[in-house]
């Protein structure tokens, strides 16, 4: 299979269990993150997303935090199952403008 | 159900050729991007696109050019392909309030 990050932080996982993937983001004056997921071989998918004046939210299974005083993003995942494998990324970006700044991602990995 | 598309999965080409990557999307999204993934960076940036015919360079525009005839299509090109550029190239689209929308990508080999 494709790997995109050969050289990526792996996060090894139980089945079942939660996880936690962390993204400090680089720009003080972002006001817009995004969690993507890319699967080995594929384009990255968009998970989850949060605007500025939220600290939290919640979609299914997942969960976005947002901390902005220490730029830190974190990506919840509850009851991890083995199709969850894959590389997480975070974006940024500031509304209004074209351009993210892409993360370089965590490796996901569910053990059986 | 597909959005972004991208005409190759898997190119493989010579040192020194012209390579054309294509893009299409069908959601009507004013702006377009390229980018290349590598192991260990990360997403690049080498062209964007707000608008037919219009073109701004990203991070890492050298050695590429791109063309945006239709609001629907965007091309990556080559001009003269070096094995530097062996990579995984990644086309996206937004509009102005949501985040991307990939195409699977296409991994080039320069050999």
């Amino acid at each position: 299979g494709e790997s995109v990050g050969l050289h990526l932080p792996t996060l090894s996982v139980q089945e079942g269990d939660n996880s936690i993937i962390n993204c400090a983001y680089s720009n003080s004056a972002s006001d817009y993150f995004i969690w993507y997921k890319q699967e080995s071989g594929k384009g990255p998918q968009f998970i989850i997303d949060i605007r500025s004046n939220m600290d939290k939210r919640q979609g299914q299974r997942v969960t976005v935090l947002l901390n902005k005083t220490v730029k830190h993003l974190s990506l919840q995942i509850a009851a991890t199952q083995p199709g969850d494998s894959a590389v997480y990324f975070c974006a940024e970006n500031m509304l209004g403008t074209y351009k993210y700044i892409f993360g370089t991602g965590t490796r996901l990995k569910v053990l059986a | 159900d597909v959005k972004v598309t991208q005409s190759s999965r898997y190119l493989v080409k010579r040192t020194g050729e012209k390579v054309f990557l294509e893009c299409v999307q069908d959601m009507d999204h004013e702006n377009m991007f390229w980018y290349r993934q590598d192991p260990g960076l990360g997403l690049r940036l080498i062209y964007f696109s707000y608008d037919v015919k219009m073109k701004e360079k990203g991070d890492i525009p050298e050695g590429y050019s791109v063309s945006r005839e239709k609001k629907e299509r965007f091309s990556l090109i080559l001009e003269s392909a070096s094995t530097n550029q062996t990579s995984m190239y990644l086309c996206a689209s937004s509009d102005q309030e949501d985040g991307y929308t990939f195409g699977s990508g296409t991994r080039l080999t320069v050999v």
